[in-house]
């Protein structure tokens, strides 16, 4: 796996968009991106993931930079819905699909 | 489909005592996964199988045993109880895991460990 580096939390302001980023500055060139997020204690839940190009979907879009050694997680409106701990993954065709401690995000009011 | 189900939710062992937690997956999912999670922690493997028949070790397999007969079922085996196996254990499923695959999480099963 590539490592990822995200930061511990973030806050976002209700209806406004949040952008969480990562960092897989190790990434190799066939490694996917993927985002989870687990709201309280859960299981994970899949968000959306990417190779090279930017991906949209019904819950967010995944910005990944040209050189793929980061990129950016975007909820366009943000709801109390959408707090949650956020993990980016790049797994790399690895069985051994680990995650990590993730950036805890909170949605105020 | 019900998806990932976990049995039970929630269980209560003392010290050296044994249990199976169960997982089944109704997707004819390849892939299935344990996890287990500590209180702000991210998840951690435990095992994992690519298919039924094939199972191996994940970054904390002590004190666990798996097996896979079935593509549906995954079951955990703790064979003695110890408190530091206190924890939420989740299973997962994915179709076909190779980097390109998306998991499918069960709800949990809370285990503690007097």
């Amino acid at each position: 796996d590539a490592k990822t580096t995200q930061p511990p939390s973030m806050d976002c302001a209700e209806g406004r968009a949040a952008n969480l980023p990562c960092n897989h500055s190790t990434i190799s060139g066939n490694e996917y991106v993927y985002w989870y997020r687990q709201i309280h204690s859960q299981g994970p839940q899949y968000i959306i993931h990417g190779l090279k190009n930017n991906e949209t979907n019904e819950m967010a879009s995944l910005i990944i930079t040209e050189d793929r050694k980061s990129s950016t997680l975007i909820l366009p409106h943000a709801t109390l819905r959408d707090t949650a701990v956020y993990y980016c993954i790049a797994p790399f065709g690895n069985e051994k699909l680990t995650f990590g401690t993730g950036t805890r995000l909170t949605i105020i009011p | 489909n019900a998806g990932v189900t976990q049995t039970p939710k929630f269980q209560v062992l003392k010290t050296g005592q044994s249990m199976t937690l169960q997982c089944a997956q109704d997707m004819n999912h390849e892939y299935m996964s344990w996890y287990r999670q500590d209180p702000g922690m991210g998840l951690r493997l435990i095992h994992y199988s690519v298919g039924a028949g094939i199972t191996d070790q994940g970054e904390v397999p002590n004190g666990y045993n798996v097996s896979r007969s079935t593509t549906e079922d995954f079951p955990l085996r703790l064979l003695s109880a110890a408190p530091s196996q206190t924890s939420v254990y989740f299973c997962a499923s994915s179709r076909k895991w190779a980097g390109t695959g998306e998991l499918f999480f069960g709800e949990g099963s809370r285990l503690t460990v007097l």
